[in-house]
């Protein structure tokens, strides 16, 4: 009974390059949701997809990032051209149903750091 | 805008009985979660509180009352294993957004 995969579990890339960051979510989950982590923090909501479908990316910068949820293949969150201030660790987490369930499993998370 | 307030930190000996708040002030709330994380690895479901009162889940319990904007968790029998960072986390935006609380850092000691 595999939970929320994530992978890479640690990523280094240097300012300007491209960062991928994928999420299997768990059996029969459809529902897909990104988190950010900096140091010391808590999780910032980014973004909450469901298969080919963005449903709600308020917490997403502007510019650089970008995730999907394709119909077949994990959810991948982007980032183009990363900065410093990029750093962090990114948690997927997935449901079954939003509106019956109140439950969200998390992955063990990417780190990202960029040198 | 939407935030949720816990102490930063916590100290308790082992088999004692700790008390974690949490204060929030959100729009289109739906209930209250709490997660564990371990070292900054994966957030840890452990309750859920979609009306008032209590709920008990083993050594845990946690406790809402909306009227107060205020829930908090309850930890019994402390173990040392126990030691790790707790968030409140208020379901919102319909039920599918988490929004995290600040977060306490739990030290348990012998």
């Amino acid at each position: 009974n595999a939970g929320v995969m994530q992978n890479p579990r640690h990523l280094v890339r240097r300012r300007g390059q491209e960062a991928r960051l994928r999420c299997s979510p768990m059996k029969g989950h459809s529902h897909v949701y990104w988190y950010r982590q900096l140091p010391e923090e808590g999780l910032k909501f980014m973004v909450y997809l469901q298969k080919e479908n963005i449903i709600d990316e308020s917490g997403m910068p502007k510019e650089r990032f970008s995730a999907e949820f394709p119909k077949e293949g994990p959810s991948i969150l982007r980032i183009q051209q990363v900065v410093r201030g990029d750093s962090a660790a990114y948690f997927c987490a997935s449901s079954l149903i939003p509106e019956v369930t109140d439950t969200q499993y998390f992955g063990p998370g990417t780190r990202l750091t960029v040198l | 805008g939407q935030s949720l307030e816990q102490p930063s930190e916590v100290t308790a000996v082992e088999g004692a009985i700790v008390q974690i708040n949490c204060t929030y002030q959100t729009s289109g709330f739906y209930g209250l979660s709490w997660y564990q994380q371990h070292d900054g690895g994966a957030p840890t479901f452990l309750s859920y509180n979609g009306l008032d009162g209590l709920e008990e889940t083993g050594r845990f319990s946690s406790f809402l009352s909306r009227s107060d904007s205020y829930g908090y968790l309850l930890l019994q029998e402390l173990q040392m294993k126990d030691s790790a960072s707790y968030f409140c986390a208020a379901l919102t935006g319909g039920g599918n957004k988490l929004t995290f609380g600040t977060g306490t850092q739990l030290k348990v000691e012998l």
